[in-house]
């Protein structure tokens, strides 16, 4: 069964730390894995793709790696602040739109 | 001001009745979708369409219908049939199916049931 599992399930950090998000696929066969940051009450908005021969991509505070042997993938945030208060989901596509699989999120808490 | 929005941003549904919920791009997309988002769960897909007066179920797609008219306008209808509607509803659009496109999401409608 394709699935994706992400951890934390919430957290809470201090403003301008840094912090590192988790997500681990079974999906198989693997095309893409892309992040999303969902504003509460809101649509989620992409972050960044990563393809199967990409290790790590970068989008400002935001750096995505991806280990296609582990299957695992992260989204590291620098310096975080207020504004990045949101949940973090992982997708992972498996070759049809009906077999699209989306992680439960993260939600993180930056507070002052 | 290109952009998908929904509406209305909540909704409240009495026993027994069918909803219609909006969903407008004019971002020029061929795809669009119907997700369901319920806490802790991820999203899952209701419906989609490739293309106009064309659309196919999702992995939930019992209790609701939608339609294609225009390329521009993918309404959802929850109907009584679904026991269970209160979630957030997001509607997504995106050039095509390939699955490393993009897709572009709604602010979204949150659905309750009186």
């Amino acid at each position: 069964k394709n699935q994706v599992e992400q951890s934390p399930q919430s957290l809470i950090i201090l403003e301008g730390k840094n912090c590192t998000l988790q997500c681990n696929y079974t999906v198989s066969p693997f095309s893409n894995l892309r992040w999303y940051k969902q504003d509460t009450g809101r649509g989620p908005v992409s972050l960044t793709i990563m393809t199967f021969s990409e290790n790590t991509k970068s989008n400002g505070r935001y750096t995505a790696t991806l280990d296609a042997d582990t299957k695992q993938s992260s989204l590291h945030i620098t310096a975080s602040q207020l504004s990045d208060s949101a949940s973090y989901i992982c997708v992972v596509p498996s070759g049809g739109y009906q077999k699209v699989t989306f992680g439960t999120g993260t939600k993180l808490q930056v507070i002052p | 001001d290109g952009g998908i929005t929904q509406s209305p941003k909540y909704l409240f549904r009495k026993e027994g009745q069918n909803v219609t919920l909006s969903c407008e791009q004019n971002l020029n997309h061929d795809a669009m979708y119907w997700y369901r988002q319920d806490p802790g769960q991820g999203l899952r897909l209701i419906y989609y369409s490739q293309i106009v007066n064309d659309f196919q179920k999702g992995d939930i797609a019992e209790g609701y219908s939608v339609s294609r008219e225009k390329k521009e306008s993918f309404p959802l209808t929850v109907t009584s049939a679904q026991k269970n509607p209160t979630a957030f509803y997001l509607c997504a659009s995106s050039t095509g199916l390939d699955p490393s496109e993009t897709q572009y999401f709604g602010p979204g409608t949150r659905l309750l049931v009186l």
